[in-house]
């Protein structure tokens, strides 16, 4: 399997513009998770997902965010408008229910100027 | 409120030693804890998982104790060698057992 796929790997964007991250979870696993990695706050849960429907969205910083998961293999982390303190690495990552282990992305690191 | 607390220094070791690095919890009841290692422009990468009616699980040179008295997780490397340098993190469950809480990380060191 080709693990938990995250695209872009980078992005670089200015201020106010929409961003919009993607990510393919591993074949079968049916939980999804998107978390934000800063160095003040570390690894933070944004949101995650059960069978493609959300079920904690308390991490989500504000309105200006969204998680989609259209269908079992895609899910997107929009930022609209983005803000220079958006500037984080994204991470997705997916597990079973049956298993409590979690494999992560590679991430996205975003630079909002 | 709830805290996931692990040593903000780096730890630095030579070589062969045991590395120690420690997880402190405040204001959660975990079903289960686990450790994770990250290297610098990847993922983390889960290492093991210790539940909270276990005292110690052990894998190869790894091994971590949960005393859930003390809320306190230890995680051991015995035998360190410079490819285990790396940042380790800690992780808790949520109370619905499928969302993850972590802490900062602990940035180890291991120098020949």
């Amino acid at each position: 399997d080709a693990g938990v796929i995250q695209s872009p790997r980078h992005e670089v964007t200015e201020m106010g513009q929409e961003v919009t991250l993607r990510c393919k979870p591993i074949s079968g696993h049916d939980y999804l998770f998107w978390y934000r990695q800063t160095m003040m706050r570390g690894l933070e849960l944004l949101i995650y997902f059960n069978n493609n429907v959300p079920i904690d969205d308390s991490g989500m910083p504000e309105d200006r965010f969204s998680a989609k998961m259209p269908n079992a293999s895609f899910s997107t982390l929009k930022i609209q408008p983005s803000e220079p303190r958006d500037s984080a690495v994204y991470f997705c990552a997916s597990r079973t229910s049956s298993q409590e282990t979690q494999y992560f992305g590679p991430g996205t690191r975003l630079l909002v100027l | 409120s709830q805290k996931i607390e692990q040593n903000s220094e780096a730890l630095n070791i030579q070589e062969g030693k045991t590395a120690t690095l420690t997880c402190n919890y405040t204001n959660y009841s975990p079903a289960y804890l686990q450790w994770y290692r990250q290297d610098p422009g990847r993922g983390p990468v889960f290492l093991l998982l210790i539940r909270e009616n276990e005292k110690e699980k052990r894998k190869e040179r790894l091994k971590v104790t949960f005393d859930t008295t003390l809320k306190q997780s230890l995680f051991h490397i015995t035998a360190s060698q410079p490819a285990d340098s790396a940042t380790y993190l800690c992780a808790l469950d949520e109370n619905s057992g499928y969302a993850l809480n972590f802490g900062k990380g602990t940035s180890l060191l291991v120098t020949p």
